[in-house]
């Protein structure tokens, strides 16, 4: 079975400080790897992907993940939070055989910024 | 439109009662995905369709669920008898194609609760 774990249901940092929101994956197939960003009342946005190119994968608004597969880990950082980044995160693959179209989604890691 | 669309954005409905949701995908966009989140939940797969076929209908959790895409556009989910348990939020992704479901882009959602 594929299946995305989110280590983390909710964290919480200071303005200004670094982000870390981890996630391991399993898959019987190559798999791609997504973080997608859910802002309270807005729809799903991407952030980045990781499809088998770079393991160092960068996205917008200055996040970037990582490709570990000795660790099976897609964990996803930033330098310095903003207030601006607090929503919900969400760590996603896809299969590359059988269903090839859907998406399995984490639980999700609420973000909390404070000032 | 510029995105992928969803209406209603809000349905309410009692137990039992017949509802449809529909979702307009982006101009062009062969393939096009359902997805449920309920509360606290990651979105989880309900079906997929590639022009007007369901590619994958596995995610559907019963027979009351029934979704169409007769013109290889505009796709409406229908659920019959709806119960307490079906209230969560639908969402609508579609992408150019299957082979491009790496990049799948969401809509708003269409909140729906049972009472």
């Amino acid at each position: 079975a594929q299946s995305v774990t989110q280590l983390d249901s909710h964290v919480s940092v200071s303005e200004g400080t670094p982000v870390l929101l981890r996630c391991n994956y399993s898959s019987s197939y190559s798999p791609s790897l997504f973080w997608y960003v859910q802002h309270p009342n807005k729809g799903l946005q991407l952030l980045l992907k990781y499809t088998s190119a770079a393991t160092l994968v960068k996205g917008i608004n200055g996040f970037e993940a990582e490709f570990k597969k000795s660790e099976t880990s897609f964990h996803l950082t930033k330098p310095s939070a903003h207030m601006s980044d607090a929503a919900e995160y969400f760590c996603v693959v896809r299969l590359h055989g059988g269903s090839q179209g859907n998406l399995i989604f984490g639980k999700g890691t609420k973000l909390s910024v404070k000032p | 439109g510029a995105g992928v669309s969803q209406t209603p954005s809000n349905k309410v409905t009692e137990k039992g009662k017949y509802v449809e949701l529909r979702c307009d995908p982006i101009s062009g966009h062969t393939a096009l995905y359902w997805y449920r989140q309920s509360l606290g939940q990651g979105p989880e797969f309900l079906i997929y369709f590639q022009g007007t076929g369901a590619a994958d209908d596995s995610g559907l959790p019963n027979d009351r669920f029934f979704a169409v895409r007769p013109e290889g556009s505009v796709s409406t989910l229908k659920i019959q008898r709806t119960e307490r348990g079906d209230s969560a939020v639908y969402l609508c992704a579609s992408s150019l194609g299957l082979a491009d479901a790496d990049t799948q882009y969401f809509g708003p959602g269409t909140r729906l609760t049972v009472l």
